[in-house]
């Protein structure tokens, strides 16, 4: 099964360092959706890729984060200086057709700043 | 921007019993409407999504529904099972120039009680 993978699955990380998530996605899929998820919450847009273009932005996306994607396959995304806020789930989705034909997610990373 | 509100927050039925979950969307230009099933540590998985062009979709047990005048769209779930037990979101495209991406609402989690 060649689904979307991300690694680490977990990351525990002390407040002020730097973290690094990597993104998988299905190979044939050139669409990159990037999301975070809090408790209790629906997953919320952070960025997207279509191919090696960072086609949009949300503004949750503050100075301190930065996504790649080098060669259109594999993406990272980085949290700089991370603050406890930052504690989230976050969740990479891959996609041939685009959003109006549904993502498929990955497992997701869960981020806790301690 | 899109808006997407989603409720029950929680909801609990007899083994058997149907669950229906309703969600009304703000952009009266989203075309397409998905609803992803998300499992204890795991991404959300798509299950069954519903365009703006139809009104009603059954796959097995689930079926969803949308009033596009009211801009209203629902789950339902027949003859529920344990395995039904997870957190449901619904979902809107916004589609922005070159861009789209799925906006979530906040999930209901459906417990099934033996």
């Amino acid at each position: 099964d060649t689904g979307v993978s991300q690694n680490p699955r977990h990351k525990i990380t002390k407040r002020g360092q730097n973290v690094t998530f990597r993104c998988d996605p299905i190979s044939e899929h050139n669409r990159l959706y990037w999301y975070r998820q809090t408790l209790g919450q629906g997953p919320e847009f952070l960025t997207y890729f279509q191919n090696e273009a960072q086609l949009e932005k949300s503004r949750l996306l503050s100075d301190r984060f930065s996504a790649e994607r080098p060669k259109g396959s594999f993406s990272t995304l980085e949290i700089q200086r991370t603050e406890q806020g930052d504690s989230a789930m976050y969740l990479c989705a891959s996609s041939l057709r685009g959003a109006n034909y549904g993502y498929t997610f990955g497992s997701g990373t869960r981020l806790t700043v301690v | 921007g899109e808006n997407v509100e989603q409720h029950p927050s929680t909801l609990s039925v007899q083994e058997g019993d149907s669950a229906v979950i309703k969600c009304t969307y703000s952009d009266s230009a989203s075309n397409y409407f998905p609803w992803y099933k998300q499992e204890l540590g795991k991404g959300p998985q798509l299950i069954i999504d519903i365009r703006s062009n139809v009104g009603e979709k059954k796959d097995q047990r689930i079926a969803v529904t949308l009033n596009k005048t009211a801009k209203h769209f629902s789950l339902h779930i027949t003859e529920t099972q344990p395995e039904d037990s997870a957190v449901y979101f619904c979902a809107a495209t916004l589609s922005e120039s070159s861009a789209s991406k799925i906006i979530f609402g906040s999930g209901t989690r459906l417990s099934i009680r033996p």
